[in-house]
């Protein structure tokens, strides 16, 4: 059964450095998404993408972050200047059509030291 | 504004018993899906049962059934015949214009032999 993969699976970074975690979505899959999970907490929106663009944002997303799908395969979240409170687990979501379920990724747990 | 509301904190069930998870939600989008995942200690996210907005009748998947009371805005989800493996923290999610997911912040559960 196709399923959403992630690498890495664990990263660890020093404040200020730039990080890219990478995805790979479902291969039929349109839209795209990416969440936070900080340690013990609920699972956070964070960017939406559809159509190569941005569809929807949250206020997490700010400057510091952007996305991209660089060719057919993958889609990858950066973070500019991690800061500490970046430290947390980070889902890609991908789903085939408007209506239907988000399949996630198994995470890639970040640690900015 | 978009909530999901999952008031229990942690529950306990004895294997072979059923179970039922408390999630209630508040959306002003006509049209929506409601979604339950399981995250395992391993931490990957896990889909279980989706029901939409206009779904006459209560999802079910194999142990999994979802409780879909519209009027009073609760989509609880009922796991029968408890395995020691269903220990793990529940998440109910809300897709309202079926876009991005607002989750709770979960239910442990914890299946004891």
């Amino acid at each position: 059964e196709p399923e959403v993969t992630q690498t890495p699976s664990h990263q660890v970074t020093q404040m200020g450095q730039e990080v890219i975690l990478r995805c790979v979505p479902i291969s039929n899959h349109l839209y795209f998404y990416w969440y936070r999970q900080i340690l013990g907490q609920k699972v956070e929106f964070l960017v939406s993408f559809y159509n190569n663009e941005i569809s929807e944002k949250s206020e997490i997303f700010d400057d510091q972050f952007s996305v991209e799908r660089p060719d057919g395969s993958n889609f990858t979240l950066k973070i500019r200047s991690t800061k500490l409170e970046d430290s947390a687990m980070y889902f890609c979501a991908s789903k085939k059509g408007p209506t239907d379920t988000q399949y996630f990724g198994p995470g890639t747990r970040l640690t900015v030291l | 504004a978009q909530k999901i509301t999952q008031t229990q904190p942690g529950m306990f069930v004895q294997e072979k018993e059923a179970v039922t998870l408390d999630c209630t939600y508040d959306t002003s989008d006509p049209s929506y899906g409601l979604f339950w995942y399981k995250q395992p200690s391993s931490g990957e996210m896990i889909f279980l049962i989706y029901q939409g907005s206009y779904d006459q009748q209560n999802a079910t998947e194999g142990r999994y059934s979802l409780n879909f009371q519209k009027a009073r805005k609760s989509a609880n989800l009922v796991i029968s015949a408890s395995q020691l493996g269903d220990s793990a923290m529940y998440f109910c999610a809300m897709s309202p214009g079926y876009s991005t997911l607002t989750f709770g912040k979960g239910t442990m559960l914890l299946v004891s032999p």
